[in-house]
């Protein structure tokens, strides 16, 4: 059965810090790995990671792929109290996405 | 104004009721998904549907039904069946099931009583 844990489950940090969230995953017929952010409601798409090794960044915002060892983490630097929210991450695998538990960040001022 | 639209917000009901939450999308895509959130957890997946008349069970499926007569709307109706109906649902679509991220609508929030 696909399994997808992430870690840590929550975290409290101080603005301005940098922050790795980790996902690894166990999914039969991988095609991708996705990473979302959820603050009150729909979670929001960040990225989307097919290929092993290359790091995908957005702003502040950065992640990468190991599929080797089965694992994507998540960076976030410089961060902001409006990163604060819950970090989804999901594996898909033939027809369907399998989402982890979520890391719940809070950044405070 | 292209998106997924769930409704409504906030729903209440009494247990032994059935219920029928809306999800529409005018983004054309063919793929459409339900899951469930409940506190402190990630989202399971209770149906799905690739096409138009097709629609597959997820991990949770017991005690929910869905159709999918229009390309553009998957209702979800939560049975009498459901041991535990009261969370968070939403509704998220994609273009196809092959390698495409999933956009998702606002939720709809369920309290059975």
């Amino acid at each position: 059965e696909d399994k997808v844990v992430q870690s840590p489950l929550s975290l409290v940090v101080h603005e301005g810090d940098t922050v790795t969230l980790n996902c690894s995953y166990e999914v039969t017929n991988f095609r991708s790995l996705l990473w979302y952010k959820q603050e009150k409601k729909a979670p929001t798409f960040l990225f989307m990671l097919t290929s092993s090794g290359i790091e995908k960044k957005s702003g502040r915002l950065s992640s990468i792929l190991d599929k080797k060892e089965l694992f994507s983490i998540l960076n976030i630097t410089a961060t902001q109290t409006g990163d604060s929210a819950v970090y989804l991450c999901a594996d898909q695998g033939a027809q369907k996405l399998v989402f982890g538990q979520g890391t719940r960040l809070t950044i405070n001022p | 104004d292209g998106g997924i639209t769930q409704s409504p917000k906030y729903l209440f009901r009494k247990e032994g009721q059935n219920v029928t939450l809306s999800c529409e999308q005018n983004l054309n895509h063919d793929a459409m998904y339900w899951y469930r959130q409940d506190p402190g957890q990630g989202l399971r997946l209770i149906y799905y549907s690739q096409i138009v008349n097709d629609f597959q069970k997820g991990d949770i499926a017991e005690g929910y039904s869905v159709s999918r007569e229009k390309k553009e709307s998957f209702p979800l109706t939560v049975t009498s069946a459901q041991k535990n109906p009261t969370a968070f649902y939403l509704c998220a679509s994609s273009a196809g099931t092959g390698v495409y991220e999933q956009y998702f609508g606002p939720g709809t929030r369920l309290t059975v009583t």
